[in-house]
């Protein structure tokens, strides 16, 4: 079993729909919790970034964490073309050196 | 900031050739991380350096992968010999890191490696 799971998709929507992205994972130790983003021949960056369990929001996204069921989601609201992207869940144990475990990534496609 | 800087963008090589990639890292941070992209393992982490010192190097895949970090702004992973397995991309990341805390990695454009 991976220790991040995420479907890879991929997820088509029409402009305007909200978007549901989801991530499961294996170990109840970690406690950081990312949303990367990627455009196509780019590398990562950086979405959303969480600590333990609750919502965090920033304009049109919003983080979820559950650490009860193991669940990671990311809402994207209004989505937009400039949203296709792939996705990638990550999280991380507290601590000093922090090594990210990846999810698959789920590749999405906002069309007008 | 330029951001992570990678090179080359692409690289096609022959079966049993050498092959080097390398990094700038973002000025001033202290911790650099090799990455792997496929489609079939996703973001694979090869290796992690900090202040220029490999701190764990569990995800190189065998004896062919080697990296090295000669001082802040600089870093290599060479593969050698080559194979077509290797076929990927190969991320450079870079972050700030301070203990207790977790600071965000920000990632190079990638080198299209492909082993023909």
């Amino acid at each position: 079993q991976k220790e991040v799971e995420q479907d890879p998709g991929p997820l088509s929507v029409p402009e305007g729909a909200i978007v549901s992205l989801n991530c499961t994972y294996s170990n109840s130790a970690f406690q950081y919790f990312m949303w990367y983003r990627q455009y196509s021949r780019k590398g990562p960056e950086l979405l959303m970034y969480t600590y333990s369990s609750g919502n965090k929001e920033d304009g049109r996204f919003t983080a979820q964490v559950d650490k009860s069921s193991k669940y990671i989601s990311l809402f994207i609201r209004d989505s937009q073309p400039s949203d296709s992207a792939t996705y990638l869940c990550a999280t991380s144990f507290s601590g000093g050196y922090n090594k990210l475990i990846f999810g698959a990534g789920t590749r999405l496609a906002v069309h007008p | 900031d330029a951001g992570v800087i990678q090179s080359p963008r692409h690289e096609v090589t022959e079966m049993g050739q050498e092959v080097t990639l390398r990094c700038k890292p973002i000025s001033g941070h202290n911790s650099l991380f090799w990455y792997r992209q496929t489609m079939m393992r996703g973001l694979e982490l090869l290796i992690y350096f900090n202040n220029n010192v490999p701190i764990d190097d569990s995800g190189m895949p065998e004896d062919r992968f080697s990296a090295k970090m000669p001082n802040a702004s600089f870093s290599t992973l060479k593969i050698q010999p080559s194979e077509p397995r290797d076929s990927a991309v190969y991320f450079c990341a870079s972050s700030l890191n301070r203990v207790g805390s977790n600071e965000k990695l920000f990632f190079g454009s990638g080198t299209q490696l492909s082993v023909l």
